[in-house]
């Protein structure tokens, strides 16, 4: 079983849409969790950092539950320019290990 | 340059030649990592440095792969015999040492093994 799992979609959905990917991962002493995007052919970026209370950034909404080892992103009122691989990623330790899902693919359409 | 800098970006070796590819991290940046990921999946971790100790080498897939980091700067990874296997793009990432951080990525060099 891999460290940290997501669903690779794709996800296909009209623009305005609201999508939401989930991620769970395997270390209980995972200590820090992000949401990176990936645009085709090119390097990952970080999007957000996820916190334990749950934030809020714009259209983008994360999430964290420690105590079922879940990590949502949540994109409302979705634009075309949010096409885009999602990666979950969770740093195993204090280190900055860091160990990346496989992303989920979306693809919002006019 | 201020970003993570990788060479060479596209690389295409026969298979059997070895091969070496270079990262330059931010600097200041303690943290060095290597990923590897293939066609449509995520990346996938191959080794950690943190400085010029490598923490980390579970994710190498054989012992055909090898990194280093003489300095705790710049990092080689070398593949040696390569195989059509090893096709992929080869990412390298550096970030401070503490959990939570970004990472910033290099753009890759993409290996493709005739």
């Amino acid at each position: 079983r891999k460290e940290v799992e997501q669903d690779p979609g794709p996800f296909n959905v009209p623009e305005g849409a609201t999508v939401a990917f989930n991620c769970t991962y395997s270390n209980s002493a995972s200590q820090s969790f992000f949401w990176y995007r990936q645009d085709c052919r090119k390097e990952p970026k970080l999007l957000m950092s996820v916190y334990s209370s749950g934030n809020e950034d714009g259209r983008f909404t994360a999430q964290l539950n420690r105590a079922s080892q879940y990590i949502s992103l949540l994109i409302r009122d979705s634009k075309l320019s949010d096409s885009a691989t999602y990666l979950c990623v969770v740093n195993r330790d204090n280190n900055n290990d860091m160990r990346f899902g496989a992303g989920t693919r979306l693809t919002v359409k006019p | 340059g201020a970003g993570v800098s990788q060479s060479p970006r596209y690389k295409v070796a026969k298979r059997g030649q070895d091969v070496a590819l270079r990262c330059d991290p931010i600097s200041g940046h303690v943290s060095l990592f290597w990923y590897q990921q293939a066609l449509g999946q995520g990346p996938e971790f191959l080794t950690y440095f943190q400085n010029e100790a490598q923490l980390d080498k579970s994710g190498l897939p054989s012992d055909r792969f090898f990194a280093e980091r003489p300095e705790g700067s710049v990092s080689t990874l070398k593949i040696q015999r390569t195989q059509q296997e090893d096709s992929a793009v080869y990412l390298c990432a550096s970030s401070l040492a503490t959990a939570y951080t970004e990472a910033f990525f290099g753009q890759g060099t993409r290996l493709t093994v005739v």
